[in-house]
């Protein structure tokens, strides 16, 4: 079984349209995250969420949007993709806010031509 | 802010030891973690130092100097399927995740 999976794995689109990213972990964690890895493997945090709740947002243009449902699900919509929005988008999730192991999901590459 | 240097490139041969460096400027943080990423693939926990000293986990190990604002990852008996990048990341108090540029490994036969 995968422990945090996410969905689609690539998605091409095109500038100015809207798309959503979902996110799935099956571990009981109660903290998830949305990281963005440019095309230099930088890996940086955009969200994260305990139990539901928002805890910080990074400096992230209002575009990004993310939603937790519920514990095990954290989604991200992104409206009026731009060309520079192009990176992989990883999901992760941790058990707490002072754990230090996260686990990935596989990773959804975005494309905006 | 916190920041965290790792040399970009590493290159070892099959068998070697080689260790990367993770080098920080952050303070109050719950301790330093190692990621293993392959081209391609998501990022793996590695290993994790609360404390000061070394932790070692089969071929891995990894060390964490808090007074250094130093730590390292130590690969031994390198394989092919090492070459991957490698990702040191630091949990401040309050905030989250911070990672480091990441180190590419590259193992030659």
């Amino acid at each position: 079984d995968t422990a945090v999976s996410q969905t689609p794995k690539y998605l091409v689109t095109q500038m100015g349209n809207d798309k959503s990213i979902k996110c799935e972990q099956n571990l009981g964690h109660d903290t998830m995250y949305w990281y963005k890895q440019d095309s230099k493997k930088f890996l940086k945090i955009m969200f994260s969420y305990n139990n539901k709740e928002l805890i910080i947002n990074e400096t992230v243009p209002n575009r990004f949007s993310p939603k937790s449902p519920d514990k095990a699900h954290l989604n991200l919509h992104i409206n009026s993709l731009e060309l520079g929005d192009s990176a992989v988008y990883f999901c992760a999730s941790s058990q707490g806010l002072r754990n230090t192991e996260a686990f990935f999901g596989q990773g959804t590459r975005l494309t905006v031509v | 802010g916190q920041s965290l240097e790792q040399p970009s490139e590493v290159t070892a041969v099959e068998g070697a030891i080689v260790q990367i460096n993770c080098t920080y400027q952050t303070s109050g943080f719950y301790g330093l973690s190692w990621y293993q990423q392959h081209d391609g693939g998501a990022p793996t926990f590695l290993s994790y130092n609360a404390l000061d000293g070394l932790e070692e986990t089969g071929r891995f190990s990894s060390f964490l100097s808090r007074s250094d604002s130093y730590g390292y990852l130590l690969l031994q008996e390198l394989q092919m399927k090492d070459s991957a990048s490698y990702f040191c990341a630091v949990r401040p108090r309050g905030q989250n995740f911070v990672f480091g540029p990441g180190t590419r490994l590259s193992v030659l036969p």
